[in-house]
């Protein structure tokens, strides 16, 4: 069975400082794919990135990284220079190969950006 | 183009009343999925379905909760009779499942959730 944990429930930071949120997963699938998704206040869910098993290299957009590791079943990601924007709760969901498309989606951690 | 499109976006109904969500998925997407999100649970998954047919249910709660997919461009979410153990945030999303090309599985996109409140 898949399995998505994020043991940060909240985390605060200050305005400019780097955070990084973590995300472990289990599967027994050999082929399988990793999301984010961002939620803000106005709830609606957005997607962020999603990242192959095959494919470890790190990716960046913007401000945004994820580092992607099988060796330790993580898929983490960092905020740089965080902004009051950034506040929300963000979630990492799995999806294995193999049968349909379900999502299966860890707890969420809030991250509260203040000025 | 347009989204996912849930309506209503907030809903507040007495405990024995029926509730229907409904939501339009983006045009062109195969797959359609209830999600449902409470503080306890988080986000679960209720019903999907690929093209029209419902896949897997098992994440219905019970009886109560029915869904229909008559056609590619609708769906509904009914609750019958509602409870207040049934408040919270309802979330549509659609996908193609799997890309053409390199069969990855695909994006599920979302909709703006119905918040439902059963007083």
């Amino acid at each position: 069975a898949q399995k998505v944990t994020q043991a940060q429930t909240e985390i605060s930071v200050v305005e400019k400082e780097d955070v990084t949120l973590d995300c472990v997963y289990e599967t027994r699938d050999t082929t399988y794919y990793l999301f984010w998704y961002k939620q803000p206040p106005s709830g609606e869910l957005v997607f962020l990135i999603r990242r192959n098993s095959f494919d470890e290299q790190n990716e960046i957009s913007g401000r945004y990284s994820w580092n992607f590791q099988k060796s330790t079943s993580s898929f983490n990601f960092t905020i740089t220079a965080s902004q009051v924007v950034d506040s929300a709760v963000y979630f990492c969901a799995l999806s294995e190969n193999s049968g349909y498309s379900t999502l299966t989606f860890g707890k969420g951690t809030m991250l509260l950006v203040s000025p | 183009d347009a989204g996912v499109i849930q309506s209503p976006r907030h809903e507040v109904t007495e405990m024995g009343q029926e509730v229907t969500l409904r939501c339009k998925p983006i045009s062109g997407h195969d797959y359609l999925f209830w999600y449902r999100q409470t503080m306890m649970r988080g986000l679960e998954l209720l019903i999907y379905f690929n093209n029209n047919v419902p896949i897997d249910d098992s994440g219905m709660p019970e009886d109560r909760f029915s869904a229909k997919m008559p056609n590619a461009s609708f769906s509904t979410l009914k609750i019958q009779p509602s409870e207040p153990r049934d408040s919270a945030v309802y979330f549509c999303a659609s996908s193609l499942g799997r890309d053409r090309v390199s069969f990855a599985k695909n994006i599920q996109y979302f909709g703006a959730g119905t918040r439902l409140s059963v007083l």
